[in-house]
């Protein structure tokens, strides 16, 4: 595709629903991000992926929250028993590469408000 | 640790005046610098690396590392400037790529 794709664009739960947020990645991209960004904060890491493997998970704020991307393109980020907390926007970002030098493209972000 | 901070959240300038945007951070490895801009309604984008050394938009910015600062200049803001500007350090592996809290820039007319 021409860009990063998320779904759904905007999202709103009940606390302790379970949601999932899709990310398309530009085509043949091997890296993967998923941040969190908060109203009024910048984008905080949440985990990455080399193509299906997840290198890093280092930033998922608990083990409600779950990545995957089981064939390396597609990747979905779920949530389950959403809380208040969890209200913020989702962003995915793909590279072509790994490592420095491999500019990161942004999707426009899930926005997920829990009520 | 936060690895990036960007001291200024509100920027306010005249047009045709200079514009600076602080970025500083810290990193014991060897960081790849970036500023990311994202204007109304838009998704973030790529301004411009340190490494490329190039001038976007009629913006610049300077790895420091003595310093460890990255601050965005433009010698004359535009209207179209107004966004929010996020500083970025992606680490040695790549796997980790940092965002400031960020800055918005309002150049006023």
């Amino acid at each position: 595709g021409a860009g990063v794709s998320q779904s759904p664009r905007y999202k709103v739960a009940k606390r302790g629903q379970d949601v999932a947020l899709r990310c398309d990645p530009i085509s043949g991209h091997v890296s993967l991000f998923w941040y969190q960004q908060a109203l009024g904060q910048g984008p905080e890491f949440l985990t990455y992926f080399q193509n299906e493997a997840q290198l890093d998970k280092s930033g998922l704020p608990s083990d409600r929250f779950f990545a995957e991307r089981p064939e390396g393109s597609v990747s979905t980020l779920k949530i389950q028993r959403t809380q208040q907390e969890d209200s913020a926007v989702y962003l995915c970002a793909s590279s072509l590469g790994v490592g420095q030098g491999n500019t990161i493209y942004f999707g426009e972000g899930s926005w997920l408000t829990v009520v | 640790a936060q690895r990036v901070t960007q001291p200024e959240k509100l920027l306010s300038v005249f047009k045709g005046a200079p514009v600076e945007l602080k970025c500083n951070y810290s990193y014991s490895g060897s960081p790849e610098l970036f500023w990311y801009v994202q204007y109304s309604r838009q998704r973030l984008q790529l301004l411009l690396r340190h490494i490329s050394r190039e001038s976007i938009k009629g913006f610049t910015a300077d790895l420091n590392k003595g310093e460890t600062s990255f601050h965005l200049k433009k010698p004359f803001a535009q209207e179209e400037d107004s966004a929010m500007y996020y500083c970025a350090l992606r680490t040695n592996t790549g796997n980790q790529f940092y965002f400031g809290t960020g800055t918005s820039l309002t150049v006023i007319p």
